[in-house]
């Protein structure tokens, strides 16, 4: 089956440092991965959509200017939260979209802004 | 854009029982709905999914039935057991397709008890 991986896990950063996300898609090409944030005992938010080669699509209220998400290549999309503040602390989790099956997800990152 | 509204918000069944979540969706237009079940902590995984030129689709213990013309699809698991207990969510989509992005109901936590 279709595999994503995100790394890191778990990210602590002092408040005002910037932290980058990776995701990636392992067994498969992904022209469209999403950048998802989920706080706790709620539902995923779709932040934004990255497509390779391209500018990312940001949904309604997410600052571009402070998630910073780069789709340099098929298999693997970035997201750079810049200036992190405590607000941002959340599980951060991507998709990659694979053909016509649907998205897959990775397994999240849990930052944590002190 | 879509939304995506999703009862109950908690369910708790007795071991056997059966558990039914239901959703509701406002765009007309989707034609992709999937259902993801996420432990604490962990990501979403897809457990069944359903298209719009289908009104039920069934895999083991779990189906999931679609109406169109009320815009609302139901995840049914029966005979539940122990380790169905999670956070169960909806979404709907214009499609599985690559570009296609998933707008998520609120969740629900289904609690399965001995």
């Amino acid at each position: 089956g279709a595999v994503v991986s995100q790394h890191p896990s778990r990210v602590i950063c002092k408040s005002g440092t910037s932290v980058k996300i990776e995701c990636r898609s392992l067994d498969f090409q992904a022209t469209t991965m999403f950048w998802y944030r989920q706080f706790p005992k709620q539902s995923l938010m779709l932040m934004a959509t990255s497509n390779e080669g391209s500018k990312a699509t940001y949904e309604q209220g997410v600052e571009k200017d402070k998630f910073l998400i780069n789709h340099a290549s098929l298999t693997l999309s970035t997201l750079t939260v810049t200036s992190a503040h405590p607000e941002d602390s959340s599980f951060y989790i991507c998709s990659a979209a694979h053909g016509t099956e649907g998205q897959y997800f990775g397994p999240g990152t849990r930052l944590t802004v002190t | 854009g879509e939304n995506v509204e999703q009862h109950p918000s908690t369910l708790s069944v007795q071991e056997g029982d059966s558990a039914v979540i239901k959703c509701t969706y406002s765009d007309s237009a989707s034609n992709y709905f999937p259902w993801y079940k996420q432990e604490l902590g962990k990501r979403p995984q897809l457990i069944i999914d359903i298209r719009s030129n289908v009104g039920e689709k069934k895999d083991q213990r779990i189906a999931v039935t679609l109406n169109k013309t009320a815009k609302h699809f139901s995840l049914h698991i029966t005979e539940t057991q122990p380790e169905d207990s999670a956070v169960y969510f909806c979404a709907a989509s214009l499609g599985p397709g690559t570009a296609s992005k998933l707008t998520f109901g609120t969740g629900t936590r289904l609690q399965v008890t001995l």
